[in-house]
């Protein structure tokens, strides 16, 4: 079945560190996939999407890449800052418009 | 209003009782999701509704859940006889579409639900 795998948090980085976290995925058919981010005490937010392979999603800095032939959604991003201490959410809808969440990462920027 | 509400925000319920939580979806929003975040857990799609409708149900955990919507707006998640295995947050989004350049979710505050 569809599944999403991403890496065990939490994430520790000093401020202008670069980050990854790792996402790989398991579907059939052409799926989309979508990072989330959910800040301390707020609702989930969509923060990028990419709909077929090689699109790169971005948004506020970060950067994920729809790799077909690794079966990953890695999110990226150059330097990071406080605030973007949260918890991420790997995603992707299949062609049924099911999603399927990975476990979340969270993340610690310290100062 | 302007976001997604549900309601209630917290609910306490004895192993047994049904309980009903309720979503109200952004203006507009045909499209309309449940998901459960079990503690430490990622979010677990349970269905969702292309207006008052539920293509597929087989993410409902049992058949003791049960989901509808009317009027394309609200919808209510229902659990009778719940189990101590039900708690979890339950969240709630709604997207302007199901698919295509509008299916972006947004989230409710979701409803956390303990049952003792």
């Amino acid at each position: 079945g569809n599944s999403v795998t991403q890496m065990e948090g939490p994430v520790t980085l000093s401020e202008e560190a670069f980050l990854t976290i790792n996402c790989t995925y398991t579907a059939t058919g052409y799926p989309s996939l979508f990072w989330y981010v959910q800040y301390p005490g707020e609702g989930l937010q969509l923060l990028l999407k990419a709909t077929k392979a090689d699109d790169k999603g971005s948004n506020k800095g970060f950067e994920a890449t729809y790799r077909k032939e690794t079966t990953s959604f890695h999110l990226e991003k150059g330097s990071v800052q406080v605030s973007d201490s949260a918890v991420y959410f790997c995603a992707l809808r299949d062609n049924f418009n099911k999603f399927y969440f990975g476990s979340g990462t969270k993340l610690n920027v310290k100062p | 209003g302007a976001g997604v509400s549900q309601s209630p925000s917290n609910k306490v319920t004895e192993k047994g009782k049904d309980v009903e939580l309720r979503c109200d979806p952004i203006s507009g929003h045909t499209a309309l999701y449940w998901y459960r975040q079990s503690l430490g857990q990622g979010l677990e799609f349970l269905i969702y509704f292309q207006g008052n409708s539920a293509p597929d149900k087989s993410g409902l955990p049992s058949d003791r859940f049960s989901a509808e919507r009317t009027g394309g707006s609200v919808s209510t998640l229902t659990i009778q006889r719940t189990q101590q295995e039900d708690s979890a947050v339950y969240l709630c989004a709604s997207s302007l579409a199901v698919g295509g350049a509008y299916n972006e979710q947004f989230f409710g505050p979701g409803t956390r639900l303990t049952v003792l």
